[in-house]
């Protein structure tokens, strides 16, 4: 079965300190995608990044950073310098499997408050 | 290029009704996922519907149908409302029905029922 896990509910911290949000998942499928979304209040689910299980790779995109790591199979995310507009709710999600249908497992989500 | 939009953007229900939720997907995708995020929850995946069938079903009971069109837009439709089906539903449309294709999500439907 596929599953994702967000430990962190809730992370509060004061704006340009760095944060990071942790992710771990687990399947049997050789071939998987991870991705992080984020939900401002609005509700509406923003793509951030996809990775494909083959790419370990770290990314980086301006203040925003994904560490991959297979071996311990997590996926996490880093804001650099956060700011109050980080604040909203994220998703780590997984794709992937026979089925290839691309429906996504969430995680329980963590929301993020950036203080002033 | 139009993104996915969904209707009604609120809706209040009471035990027992029937409710009809719409999605119109992005331009360019044939393909319409539909999934239910509780309270403080994660969405949960429903079914999705690709070319006009269905290409997939989470754990939901057969109330909870869905139908797509020919220009690609979809319905989400639940019978017998329970109070348990108060959540936000979300549409998500991508360009083709794989783990590969990254979804882009509407704005969601908040359903309410008492």
């Amino acid at each position: 079965a596929q599953k994702v896990t967000q430990a962190q509910t809730e992370i509060s911290v004061v704006e340009k300190e760095d944060v990071t949000l942790d992710c771990v998942y687990e399947t049997r499928d050789t071939t998987y995608y991870l991705f992080w979304y984020k939900q401002p209040p609005s509700g509406e689910l923003v793509f951030l990044i996809r990775r494909n299980s083959f790419d370990e790779q770290n990314e980086i995109s301006g203040r925003y950073s994904w560490n991959f790591q297979k071996s311990t199979s997590s996926f996490n995310f880093t804001i650099t310098a956060s700011q109050v507009v980080d604040s909203a709710v994220y998703f780590c999600a997984l794709s992937g499997g026979s089925s290839n249908t691309g429906k996504l497992i969430f995680g329980q989500g963590t929301t993020l408050q950036v203080k002033p | 290029e139009t993104g996915v939009t969904q209707s009604p953007t609120h809706l209040i229900k009471t035990r027992g009704q029937q409710v009809t939720l719409r999605c119109s997907s992005q331009s360019g995708h044939n393909t319409v996922s539909w999934y239910q995020q509780a309270l403080g929850q994660g969405p949960q995946f429903i079914f999705q519907y690709y070319r006009e069938e269905e290409n997939g079903r989470g754990n939901f009971p057969p109330r909870f149908s869905g139908l797509q069109f020919p220009n690609y837009s979809s319905e989400l439709n639940v019978n017998a409302l329970e109070l348990d089906d108060s959540a936000l539903y979300l549409c998500a449309s991508s360009s083709e029905a794989t783990a590969y294709n990254e979804q882009f999500f509407g704005p969601g439907t908040r359903l309410t029922v008492l």
